[in-house]
């Protein structure tokens, strides 16, 4: 079976740019997370969704920042306009049914912002 | 507040050597309890859970985890030490009254020398 699939897997761009990581979930799987990882924050939790729903976005850094999941299949997490400080690797994760379940994250973004 | 706790940031063993991963957590209620391992330019991997039962939980690659109710621990486990464990291991905790999201300790590295 796929894995959770990220794309791109490198993103470096300049700043003032806007940014679009992408995730495709394993298929089934009615949660999705979005996490961001630095040596500094360690890895933190940004939103995540249910059957589509957008739950909590309390990890949500700023306004610059917005994710929507349009169908079962597919998210994004877009961040406009990027700044230096949002240089990190970004995870998503999916998971079927309830928290006794683990999470399968993708191989991750490495976003680099000049 | 919840909280999950790797007291060392590094560890270093011999292979061959027995290895522990030490995690202390912070929550109310029954805890549900995970831990995933990191390689270098991948995603977070599941290694094995507590939700009920059995205090030794064996997971995948030979690892098992002991939970520990009065010490509120959940140490990681494995009798001899491969150079291919060598990566970044996370403990987390889910707040399962939170839709299920998973807080993660601050991860430790291990280090396994031929």
């Amino acid at each position: 079976d796929a894995g959770v699939i990220q794309s791109p897997r490198h993103e470096v761009t300049e700043m003032g740019q806007e940014v679009t990581l992408r995730c495709k979930p394993i298929s089934g799987h009615d949660y999705l997370f979005w996490y961001r990882q630095t040596m500094m924050r360690g890895l933190e939790l940004l939103i995540y969704f249910n059957n589509n729903v957008p739950i909590d976005d309390s990890g949500m850094p700023e306004d610059r920042f917005s994710a929507k999941m349009p169908n079962a299949s597919f998210s994004t997490l877009k961040i406009q306009p990027s700044e230096p400080r949002d240089s990190a690797v970004y995870f998503c994760a999916s998971r079927r049914g309830g928290g006794n379940q683990p999470q399968h994250f993708g191989d991750g973004t490495r976003l680099s912002i000049l | 507040a919840q909280s999950v706790a790797q007291p060392e940031d590094q560890v270093n063993v011999a292979e061959g050597n027995p290895l522990t991963v030490k995690c202390t957590y912070s929550v109310s209620g029954n805890p549900y309890l995970f831990w995933y391992v990191q390689y270098p330019n991948r995603g977070l991997q599941f290694l094995l859970k507590y939700i009920t039962g059995d205090n030794l939980v064996k997971g995948s690659y030979g690892f098992e985890a002991e939970f520990n109710k009065s010490q509120t621990s959940f140490h990681l486990k494995k009798p001899s030490a491969l150079v291919s464990d060598s990566a970044l291991y996370f403990c987390a905790v889910v707040l399962y009254n939170q839709g299920g999201k998973l807080i993660f300790g601050q991860g430790t590295e291990l280090s396994v020398k031929p």
